[in-house]
């Protein structure tokens, strides 16, 4: 059974950082794009980064390039994101989600739970 | 980036009615070296991350009710609902993943029973 299990969310102030971690199972984790989808409270789905299977290809929302950091360890089935100089913007629910297809076409088949993140002050 | 807009953004349908929900692509999302359209649509019920519905905007994910059918081409799709049942209330997303990424969803469509 695929499971994807995001952690690392919380409260952080506006300019602070973050790591969040997903940490992915039941499948070849080195063979799937990997992919950080949020959802701010009461709002709709933005797509925010993602990563070839490799790692070595990596894409950014605009609205993140620069600030965010997206990573993987095919060793340790773990997608990361590294978030720095956080905008209140930034709050939001951020989903870990699989690509369905090992080619890396971009469609998304699982989706963890998600994780919290507030940037308040 | 590629636009994508869901309309209506919600709609009330009688359980056992037909539900439609159209996005529309700000520019096509046809890949012509494979003839495959580059568009999904997910179900997200509250509380609950997104779930595929459709991808290549015909094709059912596995284990998708056959109630859920997806058409369209180009620039205009259409998710539609048969014999709506309480279950199906959810807001209903598009998404593009033409080309490189960004990928981009449509602002969603919010599905009740009237």
């Amino acid at each position: 059974e695929v499971q994807l299990v995001e952690f690392g969310g919380g409260l952080v102030q506006p300019g602070g950082s973050l790591r969040l971690s997903c940490a992915a199972s039941g499948f070849t984790f080195s063979s799937y794009a990997m992919n950080w989808v949020r959802q701010a409270p009461g709002k709709g789905l933005q797509w925010v980064s993602g990563i070839n299977s490799r790692g070595v290809a990596t894409y950014y929302a605009g609205s993140v390039k620069g600030r965010f950091t997206i990573s993987r360890d095919n060793s340790k089935n773990t997608l990361h994101l590294e978030m720095s100089s956080l905008r209140v913007d930034d709050t939001a629910v951020y989903y870990c989600a699989k690509d369905r297809s090992t080619a890396g076409y971009g469609d998304l088949d699982y989706w963890g739970q998600g994780t919290l993140v507030t940037v308040s002050s | 980036d590629i636009v994508m807009t869901q309309s209506p953004d919600s709609l009330a349908v009688s359980l056992g009615g037909r539900a439609t929900i159209n996005c529309k692509s700000s520019q096509s999302v046809l890949y012509s070296s494979n003839n495959k359209n580059y568009l999904a649509w997910y179900q997200q019920k509250p509380g609950q991350p997104p779930k595929l519905l459709i991808y290549w905007a015909s094709t059912r994910e596995f284990g998708v009710s056959d109630r859920f059918s997806g058409s369209g081409s180009g620039t205009d799709f259409t998710l539609t609902i048969s014999r709506l049942q309480a279950e199906d209330v959810a807001v209903y997303y598009c998404q593009q993943y033409y080309s490189d990424p960004p990928y981009t969803f449509g602002q969603g469509t919010k599905l009740e029973i009237k």
